[in-house]
């Protein structure tokens, strides 16, 4: 089962912040936080990823609670091209290169 | 720089027929990891292959099976096809070594397969 809970959908309107909360209370140590995201009909592509300090690159922000119980992914300027939906994923980093499990995520609607 | 390659794009077979998927990895990664999502829901985890060896598996019966070439492609096979196995199909490809970039698995668009 996957180890984060999200909420099932959010609407964003265009050129908004969209923030996208993720629940991990049980993580672990060494398990970092992934985002992936899947438009429609396409296969998931990566986003960002981190284990205790927030990071941000080309594409969104993640910031990680203080206690790593919880992260949210941020998209600075939400475009219609970034209706998709949103997995959050927690997964140990290293060693055997542990498979991704995948919840049910969350549908991001950007609307004009 | 082609990223994940997967064939063919589409594909309907019939109850008991057997499918083979094939899967290009991106330059440069030599692990590849498939993954099944029926409609609806999140992908679910087949197995993973590294160095031509099956190296972790998920929950799938043995008609599932899969292979690895010495060029890193990956081949996925199902046996005694059922009309659950209806679903998108998806090959993922990622590198051993690369500091930051290891353990990142870029997906493919995936294998529509249609079971009548």
């Amino acid at each position: 089962d996957a180890k984060t809970t999200q909420p099932p959908s959010m609407d964003c309107a265009e050129g908004r912040a969209a923030n996208l909360p993720c629940n991990h209370s049980t993580i672990s140590g060494n398990e970092y936080v992934y985002w992936y995201r899947q438009i429609h009909s396409q296969g998931p592509q990566y986003i960002i990823h981190g284990l205790k300090n927030n990071e941000t690159n080309e594409m969104a922000s993640l910031i990680i609670t203080e206690d790593r119980k919880s992260s949210t992914l941020i998209l600075p300027h939400a475009t219609l091209r970034d209706t998709a939906v949103y997995y959050c994923i927690v997964r140990s980093y290293g060693g055997s290169q542990g498979n991704l499990i995948f919840g049910k995520g969350t549908k991001l609607s950007v609307k004009p | 720089d082609a990223g994940v390659t997967q064939s063919p794009t589409h594909l309907i077979k019939t109850r008991g027929q057997q499918v083979t998927l094939r899967c290009s990895p991106k330059s440069g990664h030599d692990t590849v990891s498939w993954y099944q999502q029926a409609l609806g829901q999140g992908p679910q985890f087949i197995f993973q292959y590294y160095e031509e060896e099956e190296r972790q598996r998920g929950n799938f019966p043995d008609r599932f099976s899969g292979h690895q070439f010495p060029n890193y492609s990956s081949e996925l096979n199902v046996n005694a096809l059922l009309l659950g196995d209806s679903a998108l199909y998806l090959c993922a490809s990622s590198p051993v070594s690369g500091g930051r970039a290891k353990n990142i698995q870029y997906f493919g668009a995936g294998t529509r397969l249609s079971v009548l």
